[in-house]
């Protein structure tokens, strides 16, 4: 049980709809990180942010936005979905970036 | 950029062998190194959090070695059981604030 929670589990859109996703961390964790995990492959990082603020993003097009809310919550916003954005989504959480980040189970994405 | 390799990419295993999980990576200048655990379907479990100043880190049957001037980290399971099923991830950090994950090794241990 590592107190980050994402809604929902699974998800399924069509090409060019827009997805929110939704993570709650453990109260404390003023750091949340996104993940993007296509099948078979490690996780690739999406964007981090840190007391509201984003502080750090990957390789990703500016249609993955995110926010982070004073009370420990977070989106992510993927606009004109693709067939490629498929993939396993995950949040993860931190008191600060040096310490170890604790991961949801994460959320199922399919376009099609 | 870092590049994060692990070797082999699957391990099949029967019940009581020790494992032996390979990591490399590019780019020494790490601030630490992960090693998570992701069940099918689940999310990552930390299991172990090396630091750069640290060599190695112990809880249970798990130990991880690091050796930042080779850029390789290793993690060893003893005994194993068919519970440690599963696909092993690593993943460093370097000064900045993002995780760089290698590919995973999945373990078959076989009862």
């Amino acid at each position: 049980e590592t107190g980050v929670t994402q809604s929902p589990t699974h998800l399924i859109k069509t090409r060019g709809q827009q997805v929110t996703l939704r993570c709650s961390s453990q109260s404390g964790h003023n750091t949340v990180s996104w993940y993007q995990q296509a099948l078979g492959q490690g996780p690739q990082f999406i964007f981090q942010y840190y007391r509201e603020e984003e502080n750090g993003r990957g390789n990703f097009p500016p249609r993955f936005s995110g926010l982070q809310f004073p009370n420990y919550s977070s989106e992510l916003n993927v606009n004109a979905l693709e067939l490629d954005d498929s993939a396993l989504y995950l949040c993860a959480s931190s008191r600060d970036s040096n310490q170890p980040q604790h991961f949801g189970d994460g959320t199922r994405l399919s376009i099609l | 950029k870092q590049e994060v390799t692990q070797i082999p990419a699957a391990l099949s295993v029967p019940e009581g062998e020790n494992l032996v999980l390979n990591c490399s990576f590019t780019d020494s200048a790490i601030y630490n190194l992960q090693w998570f655990r992701q069940d099918p379907g689940k999310g990552l479990t930390s299991l172990l959090l090396i630091q750069s100043s640290q060599r190695e880190q112990t809880s249970g049957r798990l130990n991880a070695s690091l050796d930042k001037s080779s850029g390789r980290s290793t993690l060893y399971i003893a005994a194993s059981q068919p519970g440690d099923s599963a696909t092993y991830l690593c993943a460093v950090r370097l000064n900045d604030y993002k995780l760089s994950f290698g590919a995973g090794t999945t373990v078959t241990v076989r009862a």
